[in-house]
């Protein structure tokens, strides 16, 4: 069966370490997401892709970047973590913007 | 700017009952609005979606509701079932520009009570 995982599914981190979150999926669709998920503030993207090579900033990119290489993968890159950023993050795929998307299960991730 | 509005945060409904939750939002070119329900240490699944071209989906116990005039949509859950709680999460894909990117509310904690 076609699945969307990642990894690690827990995080602990230090203040200004680079950490990158993986996000694999099966389902061979050319659309990628990123959000993060905090309290009062419900899932907010971060970042998308539409396709390999294209790479687009969402409305919270600031201090975290993506690339897209190949169909089924999208790092998330956290150039320089802050406290800021202790959140849980979720990879999302879709086949198409309208069409509802495919949640991966989630990395929760703490910056101390 | 909220454009995906969830005003109450938790919901309390007795195991049998009704649950309707709630979702309004601001942006009248949305044409398309999903619930994702979201159990915890795990992704929100997809559970119902309506056009704007209807007011009303059905799927087995849930219905979702839709009043284009008041920007409201709301889901309805008939029986309600503990398993059914979850965090509940509306959204809308947002066509502004270049993107396809969907817009979700901040989420209500629906509690089933047995």
């Amino acid at each position: 069966d076609a699945e969307i995982t990642q990894s690690p599914r827990h995080k602990i981190t230090e203040t200004g370490r680079q950490v990158t979150l993986a996000c694999h999926q099966t389902w061979n669709h050319n659309n990628m997401f990123w959000y993060r998920q905090d309290l009062g503030h419900g899932l907010r993207l971060i970042h998308y892709s539409y396709g390999v090579q294209d790479t687009n900033k969402g409305e919270v990119s600031d201090g975290y970047s993506v690339s897209r290489s190949n169909t089924e993968d999208l790092p998330l890159t956290l150039e320089s973590a802050a406290s800021s950023q202790t959140s849980v993050y979720f990879c999302a795929s879709s086949e198409s913007g309208r069409e509802q998307q495919y949640f991966g299960p989630g990395t929760r991730l703490t910056v101390t | 700017d909220q454009q995906v509005k969830q005003n109450s945060p938790s919901l309390s409904v007795q195991e049998g009952r009704i649950s309707i939750l709630n979702c309004d939002y601001t942006n009248s070119m949305f044409d398309y609005f999903l619930w994702y329900k979201k159990y915890p240490a795990e992704g929100p699944t997809f559970l119902i979606s309506i056009s704007s071209i209807k007011d009303k989906n059905e799927d087995g116990r849930f219905t979702v509701f839709l009043n284009k005039s008041a920007k409201h949509l709301s889901l309805h859950i008939v029986p309600s079932q503990p398993g059914d709680s979850a965090v509940y999460f509306c959204a809308a894909p947002y066509y502004g520009g270049a993107t396809n990117k969907l817009i979700f509310g901040t989420g209500t904690l629906l509690a089933v009570q047995p």
